[in-house]
């Protein structure tokens, strides 16, 4: 069936280095690839994503990179801040031709602490 | 432009009760996603409407149920409460159809605890 694994779970890092978001999935046919960030009080929100025909997307500090052959996606933060600490999840779908829909197939999370 | 609202906040019910949750999605959204997050399984996907209709449906028993309204509001029904069934439930929306570029918006999420 449809999975997707996602690693670490936690991940703790000083300010200012990088942090590494790594997720593996299943179904083939995916071909959208969402970041979610969820804060404490805050409806989860869309950080980036990535659809299969890029290999790689940047969007300032935050970047993800598609290996589709490997079926692996990973979400890169550089230059980490405090306020980057929150719960990471990734996600995938298949976009068909209706469309893209509401049926995300996400990965565990990842508890990000960045540290003063 | 509010964004999605969901009610109530958090709950708190007993073995063999049934619950609804309600969602209002961001105006002009025809589509509502239900999720359960868990902190074991992560967000487990429930059930998308879209236009009133269950367009894409997830591994949940019969005991979970939705529906959506002319609207595009949603709700979504839990019968025969099961102590497994504590968690955060999530509504997303999104345009839906051609339209959607993939973007889902979540609610804050609705709490429910299962005593």
């Amino acid at each position: 069936g449809e999975n997707v694994e996602q690693h670490p779970s936690t991940l703790s890092v000083q300010e200012g280095d990088s942090a590494v978001i790594k997720c593996t999935y299943s179904d083939s046919a995916s071909n959208y690839f969402p970041w979610y960030k969820q804060e404490l009080g805050k409806g989860s929100q869309l950080i980036i994503d990535i659809r299969s025909n890029v290999g790689e997307k940047k969007d300032q500090r935050i970047a993800v990179t598609l290996n589709k052959t490997a079926k692996h996606f990973s979400l890169h933060i550089t230059e980490t801040q405090p306020e980057d600490s929150a719960v990471y999840f990734c996600a995938a779908s298949t976009r068909s031709g209706s469309g893209n829909t509401g049926k995300l197939i996400f990965g565990q999370g990842t508890t990000l602490q960045v540290k003063p | 432009k509010a964004g999605v609202t969901q009610t109530p906040r958090y709950l708190i019910k007993t073995r063999g009760q049934q619950v609804t949750l309600s969602c209002s999605p961001i105006s002009g959204h025809r589509s509502v996603s239900w999720y359960q997050q868990t902190p074991g399984q992560g967000l487990q996907f429930l059930f998308e409407y879209f236009s009133e209709t269950q367009r894409n449906k997830g591994n949940f028993p019969g005991r979970f149920s939705g529906r959506q309204f002319s609207n595009s509001r949603s709700e979504m029904n839990v019968s025969t409460l099961e102590l497994g069934d504590s968690a955060l439930y999530l509504c997303a929306s999104s345009r839906g159809g051609q339209a959607s570029t993939g973007e889902l918006f979540f609610g804050e999420g609705s709490r429910l605890t299962v005593l």
